[in-house]
């Protein structure tokens, strides 16, 4: 079964730091482009960064103002998303997801792992 | 406010139909990125329901169906059915900001 599975999230201060992690199942997972996605509470899904398949290229979110790093494993299957600095707009659930090959769909979703800034 | 436009909120009768529109600009939709849509029922992950503008993945039902003209796409729901319920989200590449955006949502109701 294709899964993508998060963790890391949890409650922290403003101006703090975290790193969520994604393991990845069920795929080649070194075949695939990766993102962060997260969403805040009662609103729509926000990108938040892109990883291409070799870690070659990364793409972020301009709102984010160079305070987050996405990173991945392939030998470990996984993806990283290193937070600093945050802020309470960064407060949300945050998914892992798959890139669909050929387009920039997201065709796997992970179910998701809660960042709670706290001011 | 969210780079690509979609209505808040549709609703339809049982066994109707409903079209959810998604606006964009001359940086993403109008440019020839692809759409995406998304099906999300609260408290799971968004799903994807299209992608590459008219594409369905295997196991989505062909009651769902997508278009893509100019700076905009709709996305289309016949027959509906009570597990229809759900928000639907359009995504797309946007070259001024160099990454993905999603529109605000639309809530489906069946009614």
């Amino acid at each position: 079964e294709v899964q993508l599975v998060e963790s890391g999230g949890g409650l922290i201060q403003s101006g703090g730091s975290l790193r969520l992690s994604c393991v990845a199942s069920g795929f080649t997972f070194s075949n695939y482009a990766m993102n962060w996605v997260r969403q805040a509470p009662g609103r729509g899904p926000e990108w938040v960064s892109y990883i291409g398949s070799g870690s070659l290229a990364s793409h972020y979110a301009g709102s984010l103002g160079g305070r987050f790093t996405i990173s991945r494993d392939n030998a470990k299957n996984s993806l990283y998303l290193q937070m600093n600095n945050v802020r309470d707009d960064d407060t949300g659930l945050y998914y892992c997801v798959r890139e669909t090959i050929g387009t920039n769909g997201y065709d796997v979703w992970g179910r998701g792992t809660m960042v709670t800034v706290s001011s | 406010q969210s780079v690509l436009t979609q209505p808040p909120s549709v609703s339809g009768a049982p066994g109707q139909g409903v079209t959810i529109s998604c606006t964009g600009g001359r940086s993403n939709i109008g440019a020839d990125y692809d759409v995406h849509w998304y099906q999300q029922v609260p408290g799971d992950a968004p799903k994807l329901l299209i992608y590459g503008n008219t594409n369905r993945p295997s196991g989505v039902s062909d009651r769902f169906s997508a278009s893509k003209s100019g700076t905009s796409a709709s996305l289309a729901i016949t027959g509906l059915l009570p597990e229809d319920e759900a928000d639907y989200y359009c995504q797309s590449f946007d070259s001024n900001l160099s990454g993905s955006v999603f529109g605000g949502g639309t809530k489906l109701t069946v009614l």
